[in-house]
């Protein structure tokens, strides 16, 4: 199975940076996701990593380290339309997705 | 037009109602999936299809079951719906092939059912 960890909330100020960390144990690795969910909506795909490292994509970027089950999502230059729920999965050597429960990002003004 | 459509978006029901949620996709991918998500937890697996032929049971499949009728449609049906089952329901989609980018396998997710039973 898997057992995957995200803080519950986070706040900061318009403009900002936020890192949100996320660390798992998993019975198998076969790729990290992290998804933006807002309040009643879908989950949208935000970036996906499988080997070490960081990718960048534009005001996000997310990194993966595989030897220590740890990856972080980081959001550069926070606008109010970044409010939302954050959350990492990780896809078992089945792809199949786990999730963790989402870390809620309030961005104040 | 929407990729992946749920009907119907919002559903309430009476204990021990047989129910019944329908997903289409025009993305033309081959894995499809049934999740629900409740406040404080994250989304769970329900059942899971790879192909027309192939339905996989998920973290939570008690009480539930799932038809793959075609390549673009799955199905998920409550036999006889409980309280604990109400929640947000989410249809997603995945290719597995090789894509730009590097993003293989990546689930795109319905708008969602919001369910009530009371």
């Amino acid at each position: 199975g898997q057992n995957i960890d995200q803080p519950t909330e986070m706040t900061a100020t318009e403009g900002a940076i936020v890192q949100i960390n996320c660390t798992y144990q998993t019975s198998g690795f076969n790729g990290l996701f992290w998804y933006q969910q807002h309040a009643g909506e879908a989950p949208t795909f935000l970036s996906y990593n499988v080997l070490d490292g960081l990718e960048e994509k534009g005001r996000f970027s997310s990194f993966l380290s595989r030897s220590k089950g740890y990856s972080y999502l980081l959001l550069k230059e926070l606008q109010m339309k970044d409010s939302a729920s954050y959350l990492c999965a990780v896809r078992d050597g089945d792809y199949k997705l786990s999730f963790g429960a989402g870390t809620t990002v309030t961005v104040r003004a | 037009d929407a990729d992946v459509t749920q009907t119907p978006r919002n559903r309430i029901t009476k204990t021990g109602k047989r129910i019944m949620l329908e997903c289409s996709q025009t993305k033309g991918h081959d894995r499809m999936y049934w999740y629900r998500q409740d406040p404080g937890l994250g989304l769970r697996l329900i059942y899971y299809s790879f192909d027309v032929k192939d339905i996989n049971k998920g973290e939570i499949s008690d009480g539930y079951s799932v038809s793959r009728q075609a390549q673009a449609k799955f199905s998920l049906s409550l036999e006889s719906a409980i309280p604990n089952q109400t929640a947000l329901y989410f249809c997603a989609t995945s290719d597995f092939g090789l894509a730009g980018g590097g993003d293989v396998d990546t689930q795109y997710f319905g708008p969602g059912t919001r369910l009530t039973v009371l």
